[in-house]
């Protein structure tokens, strides 16, 4: 069984739209939850990560939309580029003492049009 | 700086063979993780070590054993390959906290096949 759930699986967005996708979970002992990003024949590589203490957080065109009452979280791609087109894996984690146990989303394929 | 190294980049196996994945950091982490990748299944947890002398079982652990030769190497054994074993296996590695948190950093993946 999943401890996070992942949605949409892919998503097809045009050049300049926004691309939202949305994960779920039920361990409120999560409190990690990072965003990964993977091209393909590579590794996923860290985009954006936030703790329950807040809201919001911003990077660039990237922000994550936290929900802690409802334990739902979400990436936010504005002005969505056709080098954003990559697989997307939402993730979260328990606090522990020196190392971070993720359990992974089930990943959004993004391919942004031209 | 290599970051997170992975051998071989491709593997095809037959039923019941055996064979070793590589991985090997240049980062001084202190922790290191195995994952497989399948389609729809997102990245799945085998085996973690937190640190240097200790392994522990993730979600998907049968099949599969792991030793944390040094602080550097963190290898993953297949003894009886199965098909269900076909998918891409991702090492990473994590140490010191930023922000608080531990991000975990990627190898490139080996991609294995068993028929």
């Amino acid at each position: 069984q999943q401890q996070v759930k992942q949605s949409p699986q892919s998503l097809i967005v045009q050049k300049g739209g926004i691309s939202i996708i949305n994960c779920a979970y039920e361990n409120t002992a999560f409190d990690y939850f990072p965003w990964y990003q993977q091209f393909p024949g590579k590794g996923p590589a860290l985009l954006i990560a936030i703790r329950p203490d807040v809201s919001e957080k911003k990077e660039g065109r990237f922000t994550i939309s936290f929900n802690k009452s409802a334990k739902q979280f979400s990436l936010h791609i504005m002005d969505s580029q056709p080098g954003d087109s990559a697989t997307y894996f939402c993730a979260a984690s328990p606090r522990t003492v020196n190392f971070n146990k993720f359990y992974f989303g089930s990943g959004t394929k993004l391919n942004v049009k031209p | 700086n290599a970051g997170v190294t992975q051998t071989p980049k491709f593997q095809v196996l037959k039923t019941g063979q055996s064979m070793t994945l590589q991985c090997a950091q240049d980062m001084n982490h202190n922790s290191m993780y195995w994952y497989r990748q399948d389609p729809g299944m997102g990245l799945r947890l085998i085996y973690y070590s937190a640190s240097e002398g200790t392994t522990d079982k993730g979600e998907v652990p049968n099949g599969y054993n792991v030793s944390r030769l040094n602080k550097r190497e963190f290898s993953l054994r297949l003894e009886s390959a199965a098909p269900s074993q076909t998918s891409v296996y991702f090492c990473a590695s994590s140490g010191t906290p930023r922000g608080g948190s531990y991000e975990q950093y990627f190898g490139p993946g080996t991609r294995l096949t068993v028929t």
